[in-house]
């Protein structure tokens, strides 16, 4: 069974701080990751993607991937109250030649206070 | 803009009847899309994976006779729920891939209550 593990939550920050989520999956052979944001009552949207080790950054974002630790980042800096909503960690792999199924992870809830 | 659209967004019904959900991709062609459920504070449920032109495949527990999906065209596909009863009230939306991440790009979801 393939999975995935996001921190639990709810993550409480301050305004301005930096907020960092964790993921982790269990498929070696996983190929694709990915954050999303979904907000309370809408569908996820697409934070960042991310297909091989080390960083990746766009605005106040960056992915983290390390694939020996089987293991995904996202750090969000300077923390606005708007970011407060569940994010959710995304994993594909490969079944046989083609892409397989996305696995996604519980969510973790971020409350970012004024 | 919007990748993928989903219709309708919201929708009632009685006990009994079922209900058709629309899933579009707007500017590309999606050979395969998905369902997912999900329920209040809880995270997404892939209820099955719409494969065009050919029989959808659904996860484990889900009722393909209840949940009919059809993939008629490469940008087209539906999910009707069928004689609805009020435990499938919930929150349906589709996604399809595009690109060579296979991104999933979401329809805004489709919001179910079943009298």
């Amino acid at each position: 069974q393939k999975e995935v593990e996001q921190n639990s939550g709810p993550l409480s920050v301050p305004e301005g701080a930096i907020a960092s989520l964790n993921c982790t999956y269990s498929d070696r052979g996983s190929q694709s990751f990915f954050w999303y944001r979904q907000y309370s009552g809408k569908s996820p949207e697409l934070i960042m993607s991310i297909y091989s080790n080390g960083d990746k950054e766009d605005g106040r974002f960056t992915a983290q991937l390390n694939k020996a630790s089987q293991y995904v980042s996202l750090l969000i800096r300077d923390s606005q109250p708007s970011d407060s909503a569940t994010y959710l960690c995304a994993v594909i792999g490969f079944l046989g030649s083609s892409y397989d199924k996305v696995i996604f992870g519980p969510g973790t809830s971020l409350s970012v206070i004024p | 803009g919007a990748v993928v659209s989903q219709h309708p967004s919201w929708v009632i019904c009685k006990s009994g009847t079922s209900v058709k959900i629309e899933c579009r991709s707007l500017d590309f062609q999606a050979t395969t899309m998905f369902w997912y459920r999900q329920f209040p504070k809880q995270s997404l449920m892939l209820m099955a994976t719409s494969n065009e032109g050919s029989k959808a495949t659904y996860e484990q527990g889900v009722e393909k006779d209840k949940f009919l999906i059809n993939h008629a065209s490469l940008t087209l596909s539906t999910l009707t729920v069928t004689s609805a009863h009020p435990e499938d009230s919930s929150f349906y939306i589709c996604s399809a891939p595009r690109g060579e991440g296979y991104i999933q790009y979401f329809g805004a979801g489709t919001r179910l209550s079943v009298l």
